[in-house]
């Protein structure tokens, strides 16, 4: 699996977009890359995934860089809710066996 | 729809000691996977269980070890517990692998196991 590295935290206002970037410099060309979150005491949820085209569902967008070396999970309006920490996941499977590194913790002010 | 759910949600165990997990997957998913989530880093990844039986491990050693049953219902055993397994175990369900598309995760709630 690609290593990906994170920044630890982000602050973002309630109702503003939040941007979290990932870079994935090894990721091979068959990984895919995968976003899950964490809200507080529960386990993660699945938020979106791509391979190599922009991404959009109903909880976010995934802007995946040209070259696939980095990748930004878009939240276009914050709420109190999506407080959590984002894990940025490269990975061969397609959606098993998950490689989590340390993600960034996202707080929302209102 | 019944999502995934863990049993129990916290759990002490003194250190040598050997323990239980269990997980039913969320309806209709027939593969299971265990994650390990020390207290402030992301989940790692254990093993998964396919058609009862494992389908991949992660660096963990023997003295963790699983099950599935037909109804695709899981466990996770510890034996010879260390301090450091102390950790929250969560259980993710998914569809069967390998079958094209995408396999999303579904995480149960964790159990939390404390080792005195």
């Amino acid at each position: 699996d690609a290593k990906t590295t994170q920044p630890n935290s982000m602050e973002s206002n309630e109702e503003e977009p939040v941007h979290l970037p990932c870079n994935h410099s090894t990721i091979s060309g068959t990984d895919y890359i995968h976003w899950y979150r964490q809200l507080p005491s529960q386990g993660p949820e699945y938020v979106i995934h791509g391979l190599t085209s922009n991404v959009n569902n109903r909880m976010a967008s995934l802007a995946i860089a040209e070259d696939r070396k980095s990748s930004t999970l878009i939240l276009h309006r914050a709420t109190l809710r999506d407080a959590a920490v984002y894990y940025c996941i490269g990975s061969k499977a397609a959606g098993n066996k998950l490689t989590f590194g340390g993600g960034t913790r996202v707080l929302v002010k209102p | 729809e019944t999502g995934v759910t863990q049993s129990p949600t916290h759990l002490i165990k003194t250190r040598g000691q050997q323990v239980t997990l269990r997980c039913s997957s969320q309806s209709g998913h027939n593969t299971v996977s265990w994650y390990q989530q020390a207290l402030g880093q992301g989940p790692q990844f254990i093993f998964q269980y396919y058609r009862e039986e494992e389908n991949g491990r992660g660096n963990f050693p023997p003295r963790f070890s699983g099950l599935q049953f037909p109804n695709y219902s899981s466990e996770l055993n510890v034996n010879a517990l260390e301090l450091d397994d102390s950790a929250l175990y969560l259980c993710a369900s998914s569809s069967p692998p390998g079958q094209g598309g995408y396999n999303e995760q579904f995480f149960g709630p964790g159990t939390r196991l404390t080792v005195l």
